[in-house]
């Protein structure tokens, strides 16, 4: 199984912060790699696709990037709403959909 | 609008059964291959089970293997998962979801499993 390790696990920023959470592959994913954002209570909505697409709707404040087996999310400018826990995501089969540990980045 | 609505979960004790369904709307249900994911309290989320868009391929985690059942009934834009020798650390927060490694994943509202004596 592909296992993801992402950290830091706790971040503390501030507003208007450049923010970097990273994940790290246990093998090649060919970009199917995904970021999450969840708050208290709901349930995990979809910021970035294969790496680096922004979907429809998430501020453009939000990126994604690769190099070789590490990924990496970057909130540029973060906002107050931003505060939350971030997961990476890999689904390079429909076998197996591994989670990272998760980001909570609090004030 | 897309929307999936989970319903189905509450106490059980252990060695009990549980079934989960998932009511889905908006989207072509029949094109998706559909997914349970669960997150128990504090934790991160965790694939459980998902189901090929006919339904011909289902894949389980090990971890419910042998004791969970994913199904679907596409005329009903339905997805059910068939929970039996439930333990406790079965306790979790179920969400279905589809999951395509694109834009379009959608997730429920989820709904909660508490197993417990």
């Amino acid at each position: 199984d592909i296992q993801m390790t992402q950290s830091p696990s706790t971040l503390s920023a501030s507003v208007g912060d450049r923010v970097t959470i990273t994940c790290r592959a246990s093998q090649s994913l060919n970009a199917w790699l995904a970021w999450y954002q969840q708050k208290l209570g709901k349930a995990p909505k979809l910021l970035i696709y294969k790496v680096s697409n922004l979907k429809s709707g998430v501020p453009s404040r939000f990126s994604g990037s690769q190099s070789g087996t590490e990924f990496t999310l970057t909130i540029s400018g973060l906002q107050p709403d931003d505060f939350a826990t971030y997961y990476c995501q890999q689904y390079t089969s429909y076998s197996s959909l591994t989670f990272g540990g998760g980001t909570k980045v609090e004030i | 609008e897309e929307q999936l609505v989970e319903s189905g979960g509450g106490l059980v004790q252990p060695g009990g059964s549980l079934r989960l369904s998932c009511a889905a709307s908006g989207f072509n249900f029949h094109k998706y291959w559909m997914t349970w994911f669960r997150q128990a309290p504090g934790k991160g989320p965790e694939w459980v089970a998902n189901i090929k868009e006919d339904g011909s391929e289902k894949n389980y985690a090990d971890s419910v293997k042998g004791r969970f059942t994913i199904s679907r009934e596409n005329a009903k834009n339905s997805l059910s998962l068939q929970m039996n020798s439930l333990r406790v650390d079965d306790t979790a927060v179920y969400y279905c979801a589809t999951v395509t490694g694109f834009s379009d994943d959608f997730w429920g509202q989820g709904t909660l499993v508490t197993v417990s004596s």
